[in-house]
């Protein structure tokens, strides 16, 4: 799986959108972008994820460059309960090796 | 209530011991996952299982065994707890392999 890389916090105004960039310039044709946040003490959830074109669902939004080497997550409206770390991963969603392969992630904190 | 559970939320053992945590899920899922996560590590994957009676190691295999003899359960053995396996310990399981994975609530594990 390609690596990816993240800053490692964020703020955001509440009310505000929150865009999370994430770098994956080693992706390969094959490989998805998959998004997932932590809130404290709890399990990661599952966000959003994409091949190419850009996604949307009722959680956020995940805009993937033309190159594919990087994306960003937005969350449109932020709020407190957003707070959290949220972790960009790349993976072929079929094969051998069915792994999530998680990083140190973007530790979103959104200021009331 | 449907779900993935894991047991026990917390534990404490002794160095030298033999530690299992469970893990449960009701939906049928083929792929199960077991990580941990230590502070500026995020979380590293175990071991996983592609379905009953197929596993295989992850980034940090060592010290732990698993198995899967039923779809449903996949617990995780630590046969000579040390302290560095203090950790908080996730299992997840997914559907198909390009479906998203689900976590449960995490075991609080410290070894003494």
């Amino acid at each position: 799986d390609a690596k990816t890389t993240q800053p490692p916090s964020m703020d955001c105004a509440e009310g505000r959108a929150a865009n999370l960039p994430c770098n994956h310039s080693t992706i390969s044709g094959n490989e998805y972008v998959y998004w997932y946040r932590q809130i404290h003490s709890q399990g990661p959830q599952y966000i959003i994820h994409g091949l190419k074109n850009n996604e949307t669902n009722e959680m956020a939004s995940l805009i993937i460059t033309e190159d594919r080497k990087s994306s960003t997550l937005i969350l449109p409206h932020a709020t407190l309960r957003d707070t959290a770390v949220y972790y960009c991963i790349v993976r072929v969603p079929s094969g051998g090796n069915e792994k999530l392969t998680f990083g140190t992630g973007t530790r979103l904190t959104i200021i009331p | 209530d449907a779900g993935i559970t894991q047991s026990p939320r917390y534990k404490i053992t002794e160095t030298g011991r033999q530690v299992t945590l469970m893990c449960h899920q009701t939906w049928s899922h083929s792929y199960m996952f077991w990580y941990r996560q230590d502070l500026g590590h995020g979380l590293r994957l175990i071991y996983y299982s592609a379905a009953a009676d197929i596993t295989d190691k992850g980034e940090v295999p060592d010290g732990y065994v698993v198995s899967r003899s039923k779809t449903e359960n996949f617990p995780l053995t630590l046969e000579s707890a040390t302290r560095s396996q203090t950790s908080v310990y996730f299992c997840a399981s997914r559907k198909q392999a390009n479906t998203e994975a689900f976590f449960g609530q995490g075991t609080r594990l410290t070894v003494v």
